[in-house]
């Protein structure tokens, strides 16, 4: 099956300082999502990013189809951006909607 | 997007015992996903909950210890069966919207405590 791969598995930032996490993916895929789970266990909405970039405020994300990875860039980080970060996809083809996780990049932002 | 809301919450039930879990959307989908997040890990699917017809299972779950009904198209309920402490997780079930869009959106989750 299909291979998500998160990195860095942990990372610690000082609030107002950058960071960029990546996924790597080892198939096609028609569905690629970042979420953000926060301390109560919810999933977060974050992007749908099949290919292509996008911005939300602080948040933005680039997904390059054609090289199987995508990237989600977090900028001035603030103490509430912590929490676990997931990358999903689902693989080319399908019509089960299956998302495939990634095991995550946890984040700890400093004050 | 889509609104999802999940009862209870959270729960603590003794080993042997059994749980549903409700999933209730505020509009109609089509596709209804049940997904399984042990401590610390990452989320594994359980099965997709089908309206109208038996929900289909991924490798590793079967239908006698995660029961699944899908009476309509805005609700699903999970059963975990006979537990025991290994079944402590948070479970969360998702909706994708459609129309050729395949996010996924999640509800608030379960977490689940068998002692």
């Amino acid at each position: 099956g299909i291979q998500v791969e998160q990195s860095p598995p942990d990372l610690i930032l000082q609030e107002g300082a950058n960071s960029t996490l990546r996924c790597n993916f080892s198939d096609s895929v028609n569905n690629l999502q970042w979420f953000h789970q926060n301390p109560w266990g919810q999933l977060i909405n974050l992007f749908y990013i099949p290919s292509g970039t996008k911005q939300n405020g602080r948040l933005s994300a680039t997904t390059v189809a054609t090289e199987r990875y995508s990237l989600l860039y977090i900028s001035s980080s603030q103490t509430t951006d912590s929490g676990v970060y997931f990358c999903a996809v689902v693989r080319v083809p399908s019509n089960t909607g299956k998302l495939i996780f990634g095991q995550g990049t946890t984040l700890q932002v400093k004050p | 997007s889509a609104v999802i809301s999940q009862k209870p919450s959270r729960d603590i039930c003794q080993r042997g015992t059994s749980l549903t879990i409700q999933c209730q959307v505020d509009s109609q989908v089509t596709m209804m996903f049940w997904y399984r997040q042990q401590p610390g890990q990452s989320l594994t699917l359980i099965a997709t909950a089908n309206q109208g017809s038996e929900a289909t299972y991924e490798s590793g779950f079967v239908i006698d210890k995660f029961p699944i009904s899908r009476p309509n198209l805005t609700f699903s309920t999970l059963t975990v069966s006979n537990m025991s402490p290994e079944d402590s997780s948070i479970y969360l079930c998702s909706v994708e919207i459609g129309g050729g869009i395949y996010e996924q959106f999640f509800g608030p989750g379960t977490r689940l405590t068998v002692l």
